[in-house]
């Protein structure tokens, strides 16, 4: 089982649709969480931290459940520019350093 | 230059020769890490810098990968007998945290390597 697991999608949405991805992960001393973006033939770039509490920026909506560890990224009112791979992060204090990537969540937000 | 820069940006080598991959993280990050991409996959940990010192080289794939950092700046990734399997993208990543809790990595663009 990998450490951090996504379904891959493709999610394909009109625009002005919600989608929302989920992400889980194996190991229960994760300590912290992020939402990286990959556009095609690009490198990954930070979307958004994952905060205990859930935290929102914009459109987007970042949530984390500890109990059963998954993370979740919601995106309202999808735009054309939403397409892209979405990354889920996660990382571990036992491994110093180490962020573990999931495969990544492919969006396509079609007009 | 503000990003993460590395070189060469393409590479194609014929199996069995060596490569070297160069990272100049951002000025003052002192954690620097090493990613690999193929094509439609995620990103695989090769190994993570504090400093000059790599407490994690938990991923690299095989003794012919080495990589080393001088000066707690510019670090090198070599590749020692290319083989097919070996292509990818190389993304290098920095980042001012290192202790455990890692903060925003940036990546650079990568270097794409094709070994025929």
């Amino acid at each position: 089982r990998k450490e951090v697991e996504q379904d891959p999608g493709p999610f394909n949405v009109p625009e002005g649709a919600t989608v929302a991805f989920n992400c889980t992960y194996s190991n229960s001393a994760s300590q912290s969480f992020f939402w990286y973006r990959q556009d095609c033939r690009k490198e990954p770039k930070l979307l958004m931290s994952v905060y205990s509490s859930g935290n929102e920026d914009g459109r987007f909506t970042a949530q984390l459940n500890r109990a059963s560890q998954y993370i979740s990224l919601l995106i309202r009112d999808s735009k054309l520019s939403d397409s892209a791979t979405y990354l889920c992060v996660v990382n571990i204090t036992t491994n110093a350093g180490k962020s573990t990537f999931g495969d990544g969540t492919t969006l396509t937000v079609k007009p | 230059g503000a990003g993460v820069s590395q070189s060469p940006s393409n590479k194609v080598t014929e199996k069995g020769k060596d490569v070297e991959l160069r990272c100049d993280p951002i000025s003052g990050h002192t954690a620097l890490y090493w990613y690999r991409q193929s094509l439609g996959q995620g990103l695989e940990f090769l190994i993570y810098f504090q400093g000059n010192s790599a407490p994690d080289k938990s991923g690299l794939p095989s003794d012919r990968f080495s990589a080393e950092r001088t000066g707690g700046s510019v670090s090198t990734l070599t590749i020692q007998r290319t083989q097919q399997e070996d292509s990818a993208v190389y993304l290098c990543a920095s980042s001012l945290e290192g202790t455990g809790i890692a903060g925003e990595l940036f990546f650079g663009e990568g270097s794409r390597l094709t070994v025929l």
